[in-house]
């Protein structure tokens, strides 16, 4: 399957600080990758699609404002948490889908730990 | 209302046991994927099912999915505690995937 990296793995930032994650799709090119987030011992819940060279759509109840998204080339997605709160810690993940297998499939990369203090 | 069904929840098991881990769903989906995760990775495609009636087999994992592709179960034979983790599906809809709660798998030795 294709290979997605996420950096950093994990991070740790003061409350009303920005912090940025990255995407990207080392062995393919990926039009559309998506990122999601997930609370201890759930599921994931995804925020919003991202597709290259457009804006990202977003789920129902994700703030735009505050969850920024960029995926300026095929291969590199970005997250942007703006304005971080304790209540934005969270495991982030994201994913790419693509890769030629004929059905829809998803590969995720390994997230990333988001701890606001 | 989840769209994706998925049972049980939580399942705490004996080396060498049997277990069968069920998703449903009101829905049609075009294909269906199971995922297994470990604590703070993300997830690892296991299989896809496309056509209605497919059964898939990985080893000791046996995937089948319904006829009407509104169900699939997700069947391990012997289980290890290399099995251990958190197992997701998630089927597809629209430009989506759609995840069900998930079941997190403990296997004991």
């Amino acid at each position: 399957g294709a290979v997605v990296s996420q950096h950093p793995s994990w991070v740790i930032c003061k409350s009303g600080t920005s912090v940025k994650i990255e995407c990207r799709s080392l062995d393919f090119q990926a039009t559309t990758m998506f990122w999601y987030r997930q609370f201890p011992k759930q599921s994931l819940m995804l925020m919003a699609t991202s597709n290259e060279g457009s804006k990202a759509t977003y789920e129902q109840g994700v703030e735009k404002d505050k969850f920024l998204i960029n995926h300026a080339s095929l291969t590199l997605s970005t997250l942007t948490v703006t304005s971080a709160h304790p209540e934005d810690s969270s495991f982030y993940i994201c994913s790419s889908s693509g890769g030629g297998t004929g059905a829809y499939e998803q590969y995720f990369g390994p997230g990333t730990r988001l701890t606001v203090t | 209302t989840q769209l994706l069904e998925q049972s049980p929840q939580f399942l705490s098991i004996q080396e060498g046991e049997n277990l069968t881990v069920y998703c449903n769903s009101s829905s049609v989906f075009s294909s269906l994927q199971w995922y297994r995760q470990e604590p703070g990775e993300g997830p690892v495609l296991l299989v896809t099912v496309v056509t209605g009636g497919e059964v898939k087999k990985l080893k000791r994992l046996t995937f089948q999915f319904g006829d009407a592709r509104k169900d699939s179960s997700l069947h391990i034979t012997a289980a290890q505690p290399g099995d251990t983790g958190l197992y997701l599906c998630a089927g597809e809809y629209g430009n989506k995937l759609v995840f069900g709660a998930g079941t997190i798998l403990r296997v004991k030795s």
